[in-house]
């Protein structure tokens, strides 16, 4: 089945401690980007990747990091989370650019305390 | 980017035709404007996409005036399933890979 996955889908941690959300799909897609959801402020991209070792700013980026050393695996990490980064985050993945019909993963919902 | 503007919210009842306009008056030549439709706590989901004129798909249809400065989502005879946010983007096909997606449409769709 055709699919972006994430990792995990719900976590609490701690100021400062580093965590990844890992984000995968099995689409071969070119593409993928990373968005974070807060209420009343709708979806925001973080980074996007156009291709392996490909990476740009998105619109929010202080405060993450990404990586994309594999075509499926776009990780978010969070090397120093505050609680300003307590948010749904969403995975995307698709074929050649963001115009293209963008899959999304079920999403990871972060809680920094 | 073209920035988008839509409703923050519409009403509507079970069969009837529910019409989302989105103003896009900056949109550029190279541009293409396509729709998402996202339920509570689940990923966006690709609804319509288009350039001008109208585009049909089994789920909607999106029209496009000459000028392409708006847009309009229309969703016939919607159900209680179709209640959700409904967004909307403007991009190029040639370098989109910077997306605005803003805060929506927040449809409700009551019996």
């Amino acid at each position: 089945e055709a699919q972006v996955t994430q990792n995990p889908r719900y976590l609490i941690t701690v100021t400062g401690k580093k965590l990844t959300v890992t984000c995968s799909q099995n689409m071969n897609h070119e593409y993928m980007s990373w968005y974070r959801q807060d209420p009343g402020l709708g979806l925001r991209q973080i980074y996007y990747s156009m291709n392996v070792e490909v990476t740009d700013k998105g619109d929010v980026p202080e405060g993450y990091k990404v990586s994309r050393k594999e075509k499926r695996n776009f990780p978010l990490i969070l090397e120093s989370p505050s609680p300003n980064q307590t948010s749904l985050y969403f995975c995307a993945s698709s074929l050649t650019g963001g115009y293209n019909e963008q899959f999304f993963g079920p999403g990871t919902r972060l809680t920094v305390l | 980017l073209a920035k988008t503007t839509q409703p923050i919210s519409m009403d509507s009842y079970e069969g009837q035709e529910v019409n989302i306009t989105c103003s896009h008056n900056n949109i550029a030549t190279n541009d293409y404007i396509t729709w998402y439709q996202q339920f509570p706590s689940q990923g966006p989901r690709f609804i319509i996409q288009g350039y001008k004129t109208k585009v049909t798909n089994e789920v909607a249809s999106l029209f496009i005036p000459a000028d392409r400065k708006s847009s309009t989502l229309s969703l016939p005879r919607v159900s209680l399933s179709d209640t959700a946010v409904y967004y909307c983007l403007v991009g190029r096909m040639d370098s989109s890979y910077k997306l605005i997606f803003g805060s929506g449409t927040r449809l409700l769709v009551r019996p």
